[in-house]
């Protein structure tokens, strides 16, 4: 999604918190940041998506900036199934009804 | 909630052959959309389906088709087969209505074109 920006890859311990970036300087006021992951050649698994305030639910974190140009998804407890290409878009859930996936960050998590 | 079903979950198929997928999006959700993810072209549309109707439709041929029955479970038939259709077709399904409206993945089907 050429509407965020993420670093291609990062590395994490097992067990400790993963925090992965995302820029998105230009969203508009009635964007949602959402966050989703693959893990290799399965279908996407939502995460968790917000529009200003922090959210968290049973597998992560999202923490919004105040002006809403970044975030930083969390998770709090890395393990080894958390090896994933992990996505970051914005979108008007009503209005865009058609996801589209930039390059991602590919996480490892090594034991 | 049981989430996105998708059979079959591989196929191999031949040029010229035809290949129908099916999708069984999670109960209470009305809208189904496909998608086709190759390595070169990542994750494209194809089209989407609400209430049996095909509201939206990516830029793909008319080869590929599909529809929605009234129990909101589609299916998606792709005829005459080129080697280049071979990819993961995800099927994505959403509750629809509201300012949240978010979108489940099955875990798709590969389908292999020899």
């Amino acid at each position: 999604d050429a509407k965020t920006t993420q670093p291609p890859s990062m590395d994490c311990a097992e067990g400790r918190a993963a925090n992965l970036p995302c820029n998105h300087s230009t969203i508009s006021g009635n964007e949602y940041v959402y966050w989703y992951r693959q893990i290799h050649s399965q279908g996407p698994q939502y995460i968790i998506h917000g529009l200003k305030n922090n959210e968290t639910n049973e597998m992560a974190s999202l923490i919004i900036t105040e002006d809403r140009k970044s975030s930083t998804l969390i998770l709090p407890h890395a393990t080894l199934r958390d090896t994933a290409v992990y996505y970051c878009i914005v979108r008007v859930p009503i209005n865009d009804y058609k996801l589209s996936f930039g390059a991602g960050t590919t996480v490892t998590v090594r034991a | 909630k049981a989430g996105v079903t998708q059979t079959p979950r591989y196929l191999i198929k031949t040029r010229g052959q035809q290949v129908t997928l099916s999708c069984s999006p999670i109960s209470g959700h009305r809208s189904v959309s496909w998608y086709q993810q190759t390595p070169g072209q990542g994750l494209q549309f194809l089209f989407e389906y609400f209430s049996e109707t095909q509201r939206n439709k990516g830029n793909f041929p008319g080869r590929f088709s599909g529809r929605q029955f009234s129990n909101s479970r589609s299916e998606m038939n792709v005829s005459t087969l080129e080697l280049g259709d071979s990819a993961l077709y995800l099927c994505a399904s959403s509750p629809f209505g509201g300012d949240e409206d978010t979108q489940y993945f099955g875990p798709g089907t590969r389908l292999t074109v020899l």
